[in-house]
C-alpha cells in the first residue's frame, strides 16, 4: 500500500514558466511534509517542508501548498530554471522533519530552455 | 547546512562477498540514522532505523541478518550487506538526524553497489 503517491512520472516545463508537482497521500496521520530534489547518483537535497498546520509555505521561487482536506500537497516554482532539471520526491512523516520519512515514487522535471 | 559522508561512493563486488558502507555526519551529532535503499527510477525505501548505542529497527521485509547496521558512535553508522546477490545490487542512502528528535533529516550522497 503506497502511502505517498506522485501520479506524474514526469513533467516538462519551458523556462520562464510555472513547475507544478503534485503529491497525494493516504495516512491521515501524517503532519509534516517534505520536498527534496534529486540528481542521479546522489543523496537528496532538502528543498522546502510543511507542517499540518499551516497550507502555504513559500521560500524564494519554491511554495509549497498543503490541502488537507483533500490529502493533496503541491509544490510551484516559478519561475522554473533549466538547472531545476531533476526528480522531485515529496515525503510524509509523523511527529516532525526528523522521524521516518516515507516518500513518493518521485516526479523527473525537465526544464527546457 | 549539515554535511553526511558516505564511503564508498561506488562498489561492484562479486556474488557471495560482503561489503560495508560507512555514514558519517561530519558537522554534528547524530543520534539517528536511517537507512534507504533505491532501485532504478523508483522511490527511497526506508529500510531501518539505527539509534546510537542501540539495535536497530528494521522496516518489514528487510533481513536483519543480510543488511547489519551497527550505530556505534554519534557520528558513525554503518551498513554491511553479507553475502551480496545480484538482486541486492542498488543505490543505497542514508541520513542522519541531531538530537531532539523533530530535527532535519541531511542525506548522504549515496552508494552505488553492483554485484556481480
Amino acid at each position: 500500500d503506497q502511502q505517498v503517491k506522485q501520479n506524474s512520472p514526469s513533467l516538462s516545463v519551458q523556462e520562464g514558466r510555472i513547475s507544478i508537482l503534485n503529491c497525494d497521500y493516504t495516512n491521515s496521520m501524517f503532519d509534516y511534509f517534505l520536498w527534496y530534489k534529486k540528481y542521479p547518483a546522489e543523496g537528496p537535497t532538502f528543498l522546502i517542508s510543511i507542517s499540518s498546520i499551516k497550507d502555504k509555505n513559500e521560500d524564494g521561487r519554491f511554495t509549497v501548498f498543503l490541502n488537507k482536506s483533500a490529502k493533496h500537497l503541491s509544490l510551484h516554482i516559478v519561475p522554473s530554471q533549466p538547472g531545476d532539471s531533476a526528480v522531485y520526491f515529496c515525503a510524509a512523516t509523523k511527529g516532525g522533519a526528523g522521524n521516518m520519512l516515507t516518500f513518493g515514487g518521485g516526479t523527473r522535471l525537465m526544464v527546457k530552455p | 547546512g549539515a554535511v553526511v559522508s558516505q564511503h564508498p561512493s561506488r562498489v561492484i563486488c562479486k556474488s557471495g562477498t560482503s561489503v560495508k558502507i560507512e555514514c558519517r555526519s561530519l558537522d554534528f551529532q547524530a543520534t539517528t540514522m536511517f537507512w534507504y535503499r533505491q532501485f532504478p527510477k523508483q522511490s527511497l525505501m526506508l529500510m531501518a532505523t539505527s539509534n546510537e548505542g542501540s539495535k536497530a529497527t528494521y522496516e518489514q521485509g528487510v533481513e536483519k541478518d543480510k543488511f547489519l547496521i551497527n550505530h556505534a558512535s554519534l557520528t558513525l553508522s554503518t551498513l554491511t550487506v553479507t553475502s551480496a546477490h545480484p538482486e541486492d545490487s542498488s543505490f543505497y542512502i542514508c541520513s542522519a538526524r541531531g538530537s531532539g528528535g523533530t530535527e532535519t533529516q541531511y542525506f548522504g550522497p549515496g552508494t552505488r553497489l553492483l554485484v556481480l
